[in-house]
C-alpha cells in the first residue's frame, strides 16, 4: 500500500494567489515526520517545511504553512502569494521511527504559476 | 559548504550497457542514501550506507544493481546490463545524524538515466 499519496499530478495558480497541494499518508506508527520538498527544473530536491507527528501546532516557514490534520492522515501544503519560481515539482515525504532513515514520497504535483 | 554533488548529470546508454553513477555528499556526513524515481511514479528508496558499510539495502531492485561506498567518502552505483525499465532519475542524499524522525537529508540533484 502506497504511504503517501499525492492525488494532484498537476496545479496551476495565479501568481500572488495562495495555492494547497494535497498530501494523505498511511502510518500506523505514532512517531513519525512529515516533510515537504521542492524540485524545480534544475533538478535539486530543496527541503520546504517539516511536520512532527507530536507537534501540536502547524507548521510555518515563511510563505509556506503545512495544514497537518492529524485525524485525516493529511499534511496539505500551502504556499502564499505564489511567485513565478514556485514553478516545480513539489513532493510530499514522510519517516517513521519503526523504519528509520528510509523516506517514503509521493508522486510529485507539478506546480505552474501564471502570470 | 558544498552540497551533494552528483555525476554525470544525464546519461544515455543502450540496453545491456554498464552505467556508474557517483555521488558525493556533503562532507563528514557519514549517510549516504541512494533514491530513484521512475517516470511518473513515486521517489523510492534503494539504499543507505553507514560509512563504508551498507546499512540497508532493501531498495535495491535486483542483483543488476550495484552500490559501494570505498573509505565512507563518495559512493557509486552501477547498472549492469541496464534495462528498459532501469531509466529514471537517480537521487543521492547524506545526512550527518540519524535516529530521528525531524532528521532530513540534503539531496544532490540528480542523474537522469536513459535506457535505449
Amino acid at each position: 500500500a502506497q504511504k503517501i499519496t499525492q492525488t494532484q499530478p498537476g496545479m496551476f495558480v495565479q501568481e500572488k494567489e495562495a495555492v494547497t497541494l494535497d498530501c494523505t499518508y498511511d502510518t500506523s506508527d505514532p512517531s513519525y515526520g512529515l516533510f515537504w520538498y521542492k524540485q524545480p527544473s534544475s533538478g535539486e530536491m530543496i527541503f520546504l517545511i517539516y511536520q512532527g507527528s507530536y507537534d501540536q501546532q502547524n507548521a510555518t516557514e515563511g510563505r509556506y504553512s503545512l495544514n497537518f490534520q492529524k485525524a485525516r492522515k493529511s499534511a496539505n501544503l500551502v504556499i502564499s502569494a505564489s511567485q513565478l519560481g514556485d514553478s516545480a515539482m513539489y513532493f510530499c515525504a514522510m519517516r517513521e521511527r519503526s523504519t528509520g532513515n528510509q523516506f517514503y514520497f509521493g508522486t510529485g504535483t507539478s506546480l505552474t504559476v501564471i502570470p | 559548504e558544498a552540497g551533494v554533488t552528483q555525476f554525470p548529470s544525464h546519461s544515455v546508454i543502450e540496453k545491456g550497457q554498464t552505467v556508474t553513477l557517483r555521488c558525493d555528499p556533503i562532507s563528514g556526513h557519514d549517510n549516504l542514501y541512494w533514491y530513484r524515481r521512475v517516470m511518473g511514479k513515486e521517489i523510492k528508496f534503494l539504499l543507505h550506507f553507514v560509512k563504508e558499510s551498507k546499512q540497508d539495502e532493501s531498495g535495491m531492485p535486483n542483483n543488476r544493481f550495484l552500490a559501494e561506498r570505498t573509505g565512507g567518502t563518495y559512493s557509486t552505483l552501477k547498472v549492469q546490463p541496464a534495462e528498459l525499465e532501469d531509466s529514471g532519475v537517480y537521487f543521492c542524499a547524506s545526512s550527518q545524524a540519524v535516529g530521528r524522525v525531524s532528521y532530513g537529508y540534503t539531496f544532490g540533484s540528480g542523474t537522469r538515466l536513459t535506457v535505449v
